[in-house]
């Protein structure tokens, strides 16, 4: 069954706005990472944050983390049309396995 | 440093046909994984090598999927007989390994192999 959903499936802005976007997930966690795939191209990692951190920031780019909602949000500020890409956020299973299980992905379109 | 490189970036066979998929993870990466893409739907985790090992192949569809990695360096996917609903993109990824009780491995992609099938 699908561990992350992403929330909007897809999302349409003005450049220079703000993108937020949502995750949820079933399981415990130890990290949420969010992953950016532009048109044709592979995923790139994007942030990571830990079960034990609340917030993380990087450049532009906000990760949340709510454990007891057992959800996430991406925020994306001033945002650009490079920022044009389909957002995952990403779970490890629980246990021992280190495979990633990806939601469906929401699809962000900044326009000029 | 390289990144995850895979080969072909395309490929489009006729159903039965086979086809190859490689991948050449981050040198040092002991980790390395493959995941699908089918139809827009959500990636999929396939199998996990630990060097040249299979750690988990769980997500293997069934047996017309064959990876392998021998000398724990690249690893190839193949496909045999392929079929219309094997269709979509394959991804690659590689890690450093990391302790067990801290498994905060950034997995790193590659730029996937869009594969179709006629």
């Amino acid at each position: 069954s699908q561990q992350g959903e992403e929330d909007p499936q897809a999302l349409s802005i003005q450049e220079g706005e703000n993108a937020t976007m949502n995750c949820s997930y079933k399981t415990s966690i130890n990290n949420l990472q969010w992953y950016r795939q532009n048109s044709g191209r592979g995923l790139v990692h994007l942030i990571l944050i830990r079960s034990n951190e609340r917030e993380k920031h990087s450049g532009r780019l906000r990760v949340t983390l709510d454990t007891s909602k057992k959800s996430s949000s991406l925020l994306i500020t001033a945002s650009r049309a490079a920022d044009t890409a389909s957002y995952f956020c990403a779970t490890p299973l629980s246990g021992s396995a280190r495979q990633l299980t990806f939601g469906s992905g929401t699809q962000l379109t900044v326009l000029p | 440093e390289a990144g995850v490189t895979q080969f072909p970036s395309h490929s489009v066979i006729e159903k039965g046909q086979t086809v190859t998929l490689r991948c050449d993870p981050i040198s040092g990466h002991d980790n390395l994984y493959w995941y699908r893409r089918v139809m827009g739907k959500e990636i999929k985790f396939l199998l996990h090598f630990v060097k040249e090992s299979k750690q988990d192949e769980s997500g293997m569809p069934n047996n017309r999927f064959l990876a392998e990695r021998t000398g724990g360096t690249y690893s190839t996917l193949k496909v045999q007989p392929a079929e219309l609903e094997d269709s979509g993109v394959y991804f690659c990824a590689s890690s450093q390994d990391q302790p067990l009780r801290d498994r905060t491995d950034t997995q790193y992609f590659g730029p996937g192999t869009r594969l179709t099938v006629l």
